[in-house]
This record gives structure tokens, sequence and C-alpha cells, in this order.
């Protein structure tokens, strides 16, 4: 079965400062990687997706993720992080069939100094 | 584009009441889900559907069930409510090939 690792429950950065947020998965094949952000008593909100090609993939708010298949990792960065991104992030490995159905990690609650 | 409805926002509940959770999305997606979310556990899968008519148990089905009569609507119903199914629940549609799912805006429940 898949599995998903966030091995930070708890990241504080400043702002300005650069964030990585880290993500392993545990899969049969190449899955479909994502990422989400919730804000306090928020839904879910898709930041970016991997599915094949380019390693390196965008997403919304400045966000990006790198799939490195030799490490199973998946990990959030972005540059210059702002007050407002404080929020909890889940990474979610999703099946190819089936329903999609996606397995989250326990997600990494961010904290930004000012 | 109202996405992904979810009613009520928020529910208390005796324990052995029944109840229904509404989700309903209008995006014509073929696929739909329930998560619950409890603090340390990430989301866990409840039940998912593939399309109208068709239905499956998740990661924790136990005392829930579902039904998909259409594209658009997917109820979670509680049969006899406990304590432990306090939690938060998400519904999700997606259209198929893995391209993610929207999520509502949860229904934060509480079993007393």
């Amino acid at each position: 079965a898949q599995s998903v690792t966030q091995p930070d429950i708890h990241i504080t950065v400043s702002e300005g400062a650069s964030l990585e947020l880290r993500c392993n998965y545990s899969y049969g094949a190449t899955p479909y990687l994502f990422w989400y952000v919730q804000s306090p008593g928020q839904g879910l909100q898709l930041l970016l997706k991997y599915f094949s090609g380019d390693t390196l993939v965008q997403g919304i708010k400045g966000f990006e993720a790198e799939f490195k298949r030799s490490q199973s990792s998946f990990n959030l960065r972005k540059p210059s992080v702002h007050w407002s991104d404080a929020a909890e992030y889940f990474c979610a490995v999703g099946l190819t069939g089936g329903g999609n159905k996606l397995t989250f990690g326990t997600g990494t609650q961010l904290k930004v100094e000012l | 584009n109202a996405g992904v409805t979810q009613t009520p926002k928020f529910q208390v509940l005796k324990t052995g009441q029944s109840m229904t959770l509404q989700c309903a999305q209008d995006m014509n997606h073929e696929y739909m889900s329930w998560y619950r979310q409890d603090p340390g556990m990430g989301l866990r899968l409840i039940h998912y559907s593939v399309g109208a008519g068709i239905t499956d148990q998740g990661e924790v089905p136990n005392g829930y069930n579902v039904s998909r009569s259409t594209t658009e609507d997917f109820p979670l119903r509680l049969l006899s409510a406990a304590p432990s199914q306090t939690s938060v629940y998400f519904c999700a549609s997606s259209a198929p090939g893995g391209r993610g799912y929207t999520f509502g805006s949860g229904t934060r429940l509480t079993v007393v």
C-alpha cells in the first residue's frame, strides 16, 4: 500500500526567508503527487501536482516542488515566505486508477514570524 | 461555479443519533470521495465513488454509508453516531486521470 511521510510536524520561518517542506512517499510505481494547503477553518486548496515529465513543477502562490525518484521525495519550496503563507501543508500520493484515491501525509504546520 | 458544497458546516449529535452529511458538486466530476481529518493523522479516506451507482470503501469505512444516485451528489450517512466519529469531514471531487481533487469547505461534527 502507498504511504506518505511528512517528517516535520511544525516549522517556523521568518518572513522573507526560504522554505522547504519535506515529503517522502512509498508507492510501487510512478505516482501522482500533490501538495495541498489548508488555512485555519478552511478546506484544502491544491498548490501543485506532478504526473510525469519535468520533475520541477510550478504551482500557485510562488510555490514549486521537485520530484526525485531516487529519493522517493517530493519536497515543496518557496524562495521567500510571506506572512500569509502560514497554514498547514499536506503532501498526498494518488493512485493512477480506482477513483484516483489520495493518501495524505500527516501535515506540516507552518508558522511565519514577522 | 460553486465547486464542492458541503452542508451543514457544523453539527452536534448525541451518541446513537443518525444523520446525513450532504455533498454536491457542479463540475460534472465522475469521482467523489469523503475524507475525515483528525489532529495528527492527516486526512483518511472513508468512501469513494467512480460514478453514479458505483461506490467503494476507503481506509476507514466502518460506521458510515454512502450512495451515489446522481453525478452531482454524494451524501455520507452516519448510522449510529459515536464519539469516535467526532471529526472534520471533507467531500472532494475529481475528473478522471489523476488531476487532483477539489475539496469542499468541510463539516465539523461533534458527537457527545
